[in-house]
């Protein structure tokens, strides 16, 4: 099926670094989003993304996150600067409609130390 | 507050028997539950869908029972196999939302008893 790719799978970054977490969607997909999964809890919703904007984004996304997806290429998290509190595993997914079927990448573990 | 909850945390289940994995929410806005397998390594898989309009939808030997008096849903497993072993995420989600964002539970972990 559908695969969307997720660059690194792992990353381990000092506090107060910056980290770009890195996704390849699915290719006629226009809908893009990111979760967050802390260990041992629930995934919850950061961000979503369609036509170069962010159209919703929920109270977990600081305003230290960013996301783009510059000319068709990677869509990108990232977090400037990173916190403690930010080691958790982030998926990306992505959908062809916004009701449509999300598909996600296998995650990005980052710790910050 | 838990919006979706799971139940058990962890459920092993001899080859061949079904099994019953628990969901509840708290919002009876949501509209739509969708449920995800994911193995380890992998991220997580649409398995099986259903729209609060409906009671039971089944594909296979999956199976959702959904009541929405009690908002209460469960995802049955019939015969189940090695190959179904894996975490299930119950998901909820809130109609006419321009964006495809998801409530998730916590996860029930499965496998078979070898």
């Amino acid at each position: 099926g559908p695969k969307v790719l997720q660059i690194p799978s792992h990353q381990i970054i000092d506090m107060g670094q910056m980290v770009t977490l890195n996704c390849d969607p699915v290719s006629n997909h226009l809908y893009f989003y990111w979760y967050k999964q802390i260990l041992g809890q629930q995934m919850e919703f950061l961000v979503n993304f369609y036509n170069g904007k962010v159209m919703e984004k929920s109270k977990l996304f600081k305003d230290q996150f960013s996301v783009e997806r510059p000319d068709g290429s990677y869509f990108t998290l990232k977090i400037q600067p990173t916190a403690l509190e930010d080691s958790a595993v982030y998926f990306c997914a992505s959908s062809l409609d916004p009701r449509d079927t999300l598909y996600f990448g296998a995650g990005t573990r980052l710790s910050v130390l | 507050q838990q919006q979706v909850r799971q139940s058990p945390q962890s459920l092993t289940v001899w080859e061949g028997e079904t099994a019953i994995l628990n969901c509840s929410y708290e919002n009876s806005a949501f509209d739509y539950f969708p449920w995800y397998q994911q193995f380890p390594g992998e991220g997580p898989a649409l398995l099986i869908s259903i729209l609060s309009v409906s009671d039971k939808k089944e594909d296979g030997r999956f199976t959702i029972f959904f009541n929405k008096r009690e908002k209460k849903l469960s995802l049955h497993i019939a015969d189940s196999q090695p190959g179904d072993s894996a975490t299930y995420f119950c998901a909820a989600q809130l109609p006419g939302t321009g964006s495809n964002r998801l409530t998730f539970g916590k996860g029930t972990k499965f496998s078979l008893i070898p």
